[in-house]
């Protein structure tokens, strides 16, 4: 199993551009997580989803954001229009109800608006 | 989620036991105790997690006050490569899966 995956692994934009960040999960797992970390804000929650639905996006900073699951194989999260302050590290994690282990994280991606 | 309390950092010298300690002394009975790990440039990695009793697992132990309101990750032998950002976390609810809140978490600093 190649695990979380997800991309790009850095991403450079421009203010005001639309940034698409993409998260291909473990097959079977029914949770998925969008976390934000920054060093002033550490890991910060965004939005959950069980079974391709949303759950939770309480996180969500504001309309620029939004997260989508079309199917068990697939999540964006879009910014648009981003903000320097959106420069952060992204990650995907990924869950398993019914099993005695804990979230499996991807590798993030850097986001760097400038 | 309600918040766990952790020293910001800790050292240890390689090759010896950790104990590293968590506060969550208003955990609600049906509240399950995670803990993840964070390397350099990496993403968040489970670690362990459990309930009531002490757990153990290739990576380390969990040993869960009687009254739950602590508990302390054992990693036995520490290496180089532990050296991480550790995190305690309540995942409230009557299950074992809900969302993680992750506070700032200790800083392990591990010495050849």
């Amino acid at each position: 199993d190649a695990g979380v995956i997800q991309s790009p692994r850095h991403e450079v934009t421009e203010m005001g551009q639309e940034v698409t960040l993409r998260c291909k999960p473990i097959s079977g797992h029914d949770y998925l997580f969008w976390y934000r970390q920054t060093m002033m804000r550490g890991l910060e929650l965004l939005i959950y989803f069980n079974n391709n639905v949303p759950i939770d996006d309480s996180g969500m900073p504001e309309d620029r954001f939004s997260a989508k699951m079309p199917n068990a194989s697939f999540s964006t999260l879009k910014i648009q229009p981003s903000e320097p302050r959106d420069s952060a590290v992204y990650f995907c994690a990924v869950g398993k109800s019914g099993t005695n282990y804990g979230y499996t994280f991807g590798s993030g991606t850097r986001l760097t608006v400038v | 989620d309600a918040k766990t309390t952790q020293p910001n950092s800790m050292e240890s010298n390689e090759e010896e036991p950790v104990h590293l300690p968590c506060n969550h002394s208003t955990i609600s009975g049906t509240d399950y105790i995670h803990w993840y790990r964070q390397l350099p440039s990496q993403g968040p990695e489970y670690v362990i997690h459990g309930l009531t009793s002490n757990v153990n697992n290739r990576m380390a132990s969990l040993a869960i006050a009687e009254d739950r309101k602590s508990s302390t990750l054992i990693l036995h032998r520490a290496t180089l490569r532990d050296a991480a950002v550790y995190y305690c976390i309540r995942v409230a609810g009557g299950t074992s899966y809900g969302k993680l809140t992750f506070g700032q978490g200790t800083i392990l600093t591990v010495h050849p």
